[in-house]
């Protein structure tokens, strides 16, 4: 099994639409968990970031963590052209010097 | 808005040949790391640096790798002898705190192994 499993997509949405981006994971160490964006080509840039469970909302953006069920999400509201991206989850035990755990990441296309 | 800065954006080296990747982390930033993605695949921990010291380390960097910090700002990451397989972007990241995970990365430096 996968330490961290993320469906590669790609996921296509029409403007305004909701975006719903998932990661599972099977080590229960992990406590930090964060969504990162990245652009062709580019490097990984931080969009969202939540130690243990619970709900954390930033503008459009909306993260979960369920650690019951090791599930994460992040919910992407009225989506924008600007938002088609890949979007990495990624995750941290918190006990070995920020080594993070990405998944693979899901291409999201926003229609115009 | 303050950033990861990264040189080269892009390398090409012959096989064999040694590279050094460069790196100006984030000002007051104390934590340092390399990451790499090969291209289609996950993007990988290598390795992370703090006072001078690799804090910790993956499988992956192996004798073949080495990071330096040679100044107040630099942060290198040298990779001897390299192997077609190391064609890979290599990101730079560095963090504030030890072991919360918020890490801002750099554009990353690509690099071609002929």
């Amino acid at each position: 099994q996968k330490e961290v499993e993320q469906d590669p997509g790609p996921l296509s949405v029409p403007e305004g639409a909701i975006v719903s981006l998932n990661c599972t994971y099977s080590n229960s160490a992990f406590q930090y968990f964060m969504w990162y964006r990245q652009y062709s080509r580019k490097g990984p840039e931080l969009l969202m970031y939540t130690y243990s469970s619970g709900n954390k909302e930033d503008g459009r953006f909306t993260a979960q963590v369920d650690k019951s069920s090791k599930y994460i999400s992040l919910f992407i509201r009225d989506s924008q052209p600007s938002d088609s991206a890949t979007y990495l989850c990624a995750m941290s035990a918190g006990n070995a010097g920020n080594m993070l755990t990405f998944g693979g990441g899901t291409r999201l296309m926003v229609k115009p | 808005e303050p950033e990861v800065t990264q040189t080269p954006s892009h390398q090409v080296t012959q096989m064999g040949q040694e590279v050094i990747l460069r790196c100006v982390p984030i000002s007051n930033h104390l934590y340092f790391y390399w990451y790499r993605q090969i291209l289609g695949q996950k993007v990988e921990f290598l390795v992370s640096f703090y006072n001078n010291e690799i804090s910790e380390k993956s499988e992956i960097f192996d004798d073949q790798f080495s990071v330096e910090r040679p100044d107040g700002s630099n942060f290198t990451l040298k990779i001897r002898s390299t192997k077609l397989e190391d064609s890979a972007m290599y990101f730079c990241a560095s963090s504030e705190g030890h072991n919360t995970g918020e890490l801002f990365f750099g554009e990353g430096s690509r690099l071609t192994v002929l």
